[in-house]
């Protein structure tokens, strides 16, 4: 178990350029989450899957936002077009359903810090 | 909607003494699971504590304890012989559905300061 990974940890980027980020949740968690972190603030919920299927999007998450976990393990979020106010730590967080004690338990990456000039 | 309050933004308090930071919640759930978070300045974050409301015991994890009062919706964290290594920011947060779907609201958070 080595954790949530997440890559970048950060990430500068121009106004109107596409960007994506990885996630790889603990192995064998069945759920994976999305946060936006801006400074100073707690995170807040972008969208969650379970496995492969994507169940609920935040308000927050606008047309130029998707989230994918393609075979239900890694999941990547792409921001198209950013915006200056698309500048936040995005965090992932994975848990499992399974097992009495780490039952709904959401463990977090360290995040990625996006920059957009 | 399910809401979560900590009205603490900022705390201190001197190596080796306790401190308490205060989190209220909102929720029409009889039985949920809440939770304090650590986010030390590195930014990951990190479960410190699990309470589950139909528990009447007040859960403790060795120099952390909760003082969980469901009547009053409350969800204190206490934290006993405080070190350095405990100054983060803290976050109470609530499962939305308590129990079987984890999608967390937190708090504002608290950041604590440690002083030796």
């Amino acid at each position: 178990d080595t954790g949530v990974s997440q890559d970048p940890r950060h990430k500068i980027t121009k106004r109107g350029q596409n960007v994506t980020f990885r996630c790889d949740p603990i192995s064998e968690h069945n759920r994976l989450y999305w946060y936006r972190q801006t400074l100073g603030q707690g995170p807040e919920f972008l969208t969650y899957f379970q496995n492969e299927a994507q169940l609920e999007k935040s308000r927050l998450l606008s047309d130029r936002f998707s989230a994918e976990r393609p075979k239900g393990s890694f999941s990547t979020l792409e921001i198209q077009r950013t915006e200056q106010g698309d500048s936040a730590m995005y965090l992932c967080a994975s848990s499992s359903n399974q097992g009495a004690q780490a039952k709904n338990i959401q463990y977090f990456g360290a995040g990625t810090r996006l920059s957009v000039l | 909607a399910q809401t979560v309050t900590q009205s603490q933004p900022e705390m201190s308090v001197q190596e080796a003494e306790t401190v308490t930071l205060s989190c209220t919640y909102d929720t029409s759930e009889s039985d949920y699971y809440l939770f304090w978070y650590k986010q030390p300045p590195s930014r990951q974050m990190i479960l410190v504590i699990r309470q589950e409301a139909y528990k009447q015991q007040n859960a403790t994890e060795n120099r952390f304890s909760v003082n969980f009062q469901k009547a009053a919706k409350s969800f204190s964290l206490k934290i006993s012989d405080s070190q350095l290594g405990d100054a983060a920011m803290y976050f109470c947060a609530y499962p939305r559905g308590g129990t079987s779907y984890g999608k967390l609201t937190f708090g504002q958070g608290t950041i604590l300061t440690v002083h030796p």
